[in-house]
């Protein structure tokens, strides 16, 4: 059982470059997220996509977008890449994010990225 | 809105000597509190979680937190670290509307 499978794990970017983070997930699961991790700031939300079909913006959405491509994947795109954007970015995935259901996440390995 | 803080951004500490990392939090609504490990160069794990009832919360390794709405706390606790507990705890918050919000992480480095 895989659970959460990021592509790829480490990628080097120079300004301005475009790039694709993939994220799927073999659980079943409604809800998919994708964090960046940067020291002394704990992982701050992206991107989230309540379910298939819908996405929105979390706290940090500039410089981003995502595609909720079906239940499984929930991909993040860089369209030009700055180097405040170097971080290590996590994907997850949870059950679903309504109250009935708290929202236990399931966490990939993560990806790091380094914008020159 | 919502927020978590982690006080402490690193806790040194001996092999076999008990352990509390700090967690408050702020929300205007009711919460479901969590706590995550990451260990080195690894993805975030699920520790422990409180969603209502007990306020004494167990988790996996030993650790366990304690639910205190009046402080608006959720502290960490393990009576007797190991070399193994060496990583990066976050503590996260749950309202329900959107996704978790997670505090800046403590880093907890067991020496021997």
């Amino acid at each position: 059982n895989a659970g959460v499978t990021q592509t790829p794990k480490f990628q080097v970017l120079k300004t301005g470059q475009s790039m694709t983070l993939q994220c799927a997930q073999d659980m079943n699961h409604n809800s998919m997220y994708w964090y960046r991790q940067d020291p002394g700031m704990g992982l701050r939300l992206i991107y989230y996509s309540a379910s298939e079909g819908t996405t929105d913006k979390g706290e940090v959405p500039n410089g981003y977008n995502v595609s909720r491509l079906n239940k499984r994947e929930f991909s993040l795109r860089l369209e030009s890449a700055a180097p405040s954007q170097t971080s290590v970015y996590f994907c997850a995935s949870s059950v679903g994010s309504g109250r009935s259901r708290a929202n236990v996440l399931t966490f990939g390995a993560g990806s790091r990225l380094t914008v020159l | 809105a919502q927020s978590v803080t982690q006080l402490d951004s690193q806790v040194p500490v001996f092999e076999e000597a008990p352990v509390e990392l700090r967690c408050n939090y702020s929300s205007s609504v009711s919460v479901y509190l969590f706590w995550y490990v990451q260990y080195p160069n690894q993805g975030l794990q699920l520790l422990l979680k409180y969603l209502s009832g007990s306020t004494l919360v167990k988790g996996i390794n030993g650790f366990e937190a304690e639910f205190n709405k009046s402080q608006t706390s959720f502290h960490l606790r393990k009576p007797s670290v190991h070399i193994s507990d060496t990583a990066e705890y976050f503590c996260a918050l749950d309202t329900g509307r959107r996704a978790l919000t997670f505090g800046s992480g403590t880093r907890l480095q067991v020496q021997p």
